[in-house]
């Protein structure tokens, strides 16, 4: 069955500071990879897709079939950045198996 | 982006009762639109894909006479908890699609707490 996971619960970093969440999946079929973010009191929205390989806020990550990995990163965290940050993989049809999530606190 | 919207956002019954949760998309036509139940401090698990016109597709473990789908217009997905009890208290979470591969958009949740 499908699976991802995020190992870190709650994230600090300083402002300026790199940020990196990690996000390893388990899936037999062609794996396509999301992150979303929640900002306070907001809905779940895309950040990011594996496919469109772009940066999106000075976001970036990388698919790493090899470790199955899609970790997300950022070379300098903004005040803005704190949110919660859900690691997601489509296993058909846009069927979405969620991490557990990062929250990430970007301390001034 | 595209707007979903869930109603409502917060909802108590008493134990047995039934309760309904909409999820409309307001400037699309949602032709697939995915049901998500979230546990505190857990993550979100899919409960069920409705389409528009046909009958739901529920993951396992998920009940479907427990938790009933309709899909009966492209705007507009229902999801209704049957005879609930304290246990199914939670975070329900509807996201809308136009088709296979194009972004889902999501809701805003709706607390359902069972008493």
């Amino acid at each position: 069955a499908q699976r991802v996971t995020q190992p870190e619960k709650l994230l600090s970093v300083f402002k300026g500071a790199p940020v990196e969440l990690k996000c390893n999946y388990s899936y037999s079929g062609s794996p396509e990879l999301f992150w979303y973010v929640q900002y306070s009191r907001q809905r779940l929205q895309l950040l990011l897709r594996h496919i469109s390989r772009e940066s999106i806020k000075g976001f970036t990550a990388d698919l790493n079939k090899g470790e199955t990995s899609f970790h997300l990163k950022k070379p300098f965290a903004q005040e803005e950045d704190s949110a919660m940050y859900y690691c997601a993989l489509n296993y058909g049809n846009n069927r979405l198996a969620f991490g557990k999530g990062n929250q990430v606190v970007v301390i001034p | 982006g595209a707007v979903v919207s869930q109603h409502p956002s917060r909802v108590i019954c008493k134990s047995g009762t039934s309760v309904k949760i909409e999820c409309r998309s307001l400037d699309f036509q949602a032709t697939t639109m995915f049901w998500y139940r979230q546990f505190p401090k857990k993550s979100l698990m899919l409960m069920a894909t409705s389409n528009e016109g046909s009958k739901a597709t529920y993951e396992q473990g998920v009940e479907k006479d427990k938790f009933l789908i309709n899909h009966a217009s492209l705007t507009l997905s229902t999801l209704t908890v049957t005879s609930a009890h304290p246990e199914d208290s939670s975070f329900y979470i509807c996201s809308a699609s136009q088709g296979v591969n194009t972004e889902a958009f999501f809701g805003q949740g709706t607390r359902l707490t069972v008493v």
